[in-house]
Parts: C-alpha cells; structure tokens; sequence
C-alpha cells in the first residue's frame, strides 16, 4: 500500500536553511503537500506542487521533487523561531475523493 | 468565513459511551473527512465524503459511523468507546478541483 515516511526531528539554528525530507512509495501520486502544525492547533497548508513539477518556489519556501526516487524536500530559508513546529509531508492521487497520506511528520526545533 | 469549526475541543469518555464530535464548514465545500491523529503514526483517514448523502470508508473506519445529511455538517459518531480510539481528531474540507484541505482545530477524545 502508500507508505509516507520522514525522519522524526531536525534541529536548526535561527537564521540557517532548514532542509526537511520525505519519501513516498506510490508513484501514481498526484499532488504532494506540505502542512505545517503548531502546537495544540490543526494542520495549515503550506504549499503542494503537482507531480510533474520538478521545483516551486514561494517566498522562504522552495519544494523539490525527485519522481524517479519519490523523493520529495521542503527547504526553509532563512529559518526563524515562529517556524518551530511539525511539518507533514502528505501526497494524493487527487480526483473526486482526493485521499490525503500522511507521512508521520518531522518536529523542527530552532535554537535562538 | 468561519471555515472549519469542529466541537468539542476536549471529551473525556468512559469504555462503552458514545458521542458525536461535530464538524462544520461554511465553504460550501464538496469534499469532507475525518483524520486521527496518533504520536508516531501522523494522520490517517477515517471516513470522507465527497458531497451530501455520500459517504465512504477511509483507512481505519473500525468503531466510527459518519453521514453527510447537508453539505455544511459532517458529524462522526462513536457507537462504543474504546481507550484504543483516545486521539486527535480532524475533520478537514476542500473544494475540487483545488484540493486544498482546509483542518479544523481538532477534538482531543481521551477514553478511559
């Protein structure tokens, strides 16, 4: 079946990029996301890019994917403290019921 | 817009009760789910919906009913608690062919 899998935690220091990785399984996946959730709230969508797409860009966020290893990265520059939360990678086949798969999600930590 | 409420915030339950966690939107969204979140295991599906009096089961549907009498509301109802359903739970919507889904806040259901 889809399998999503990211590593556990990442440590970053303000200021520095922060490089957050994913690896899905099932390579008839459509859209790819990202969400972010801060502690105690839902989940926000940061941004998704469509699988024929190798890179996109928006602001501090920049998504790359690699199709042929089902690799997918999300890099935040410039990394600042209100970024600290858990990051989901996610990916869909889209249509009609446009099912969600959820990697387990990557904790970032910023040191001041 | 209000987007997607979800209540309650927090419910304690004892084994064997049962309780409906409500959910709304006022998107007009077709698409409707609903997600548990575990530690370590990050979201899984539930049940979704992709319009009023359709619904289907997602990845782990055991011990949950759901309908979709309008388009706005998409309650889920647990028949019989079990301390293996203590979560987090999201109800998320989206409109096709954008496939963003937007989450509500969460419900923390804790069985004992």
């Amino acid at each position: 079946g889809e399998d999503v899998e990211q590593s556990l935690f990442l440590s970053v220091r303000e200021g520095d990029s922060s490089v957050i990785n994913c690896t899905y399984t099932d390579s008839s996946s459509t859209y790819l996301y990202w969400y972010k959730q801060e502690p105690g709230a839902g989940l926000q969508l940061l941004t998704y890019i469509f699988s024929n797409m190798d890179m996109k860009q928006d602001q501090r966020l920049t998504v790359l994917l690699n199709k042929k290893d089902k690799h997918l990265s999300l890099r935040i520059a410039d990394t600042q403290t209100g970024d600290s939360a858990i990051y989901f990678c996610a990916e869909s086949q889209g249509g009609a019921t446009n099912k969600l798969i959820f990697g387990t999600g990557t904790l970032l930590a910023v040191q001041p | 817009n209000a987007g997607v409420t979800q209540t309650p915030k927090f419910q304690v339950l004892k084994t064997g009760q049962s309780m409906t966690l409500q959910c709304a939107q006022d998107m007009n969204h077709e698409y409707m789910s609903w997600y548990r979140q575990d530690p370590g295991m990050g979201l899984r599906l539930i049940h979704y919906s992709v319009g009023a009096g359709i619904t289907d089961q997602g990845e782990v549907p055991n011990g949950y009913n759901v309908s979709r009498s309008t388009t706005e509301d998409f309650p889920l109802r647990l028949l019989s608690a079990a301390p293996s359903q203590t979560s987090v739970y999201f109800c998320a919507s989206s409109y096709p062919p954008i496939y963003e889904q937007y989450f509500g806040p969460g419900t923390r259901l804790t069985v004992t």
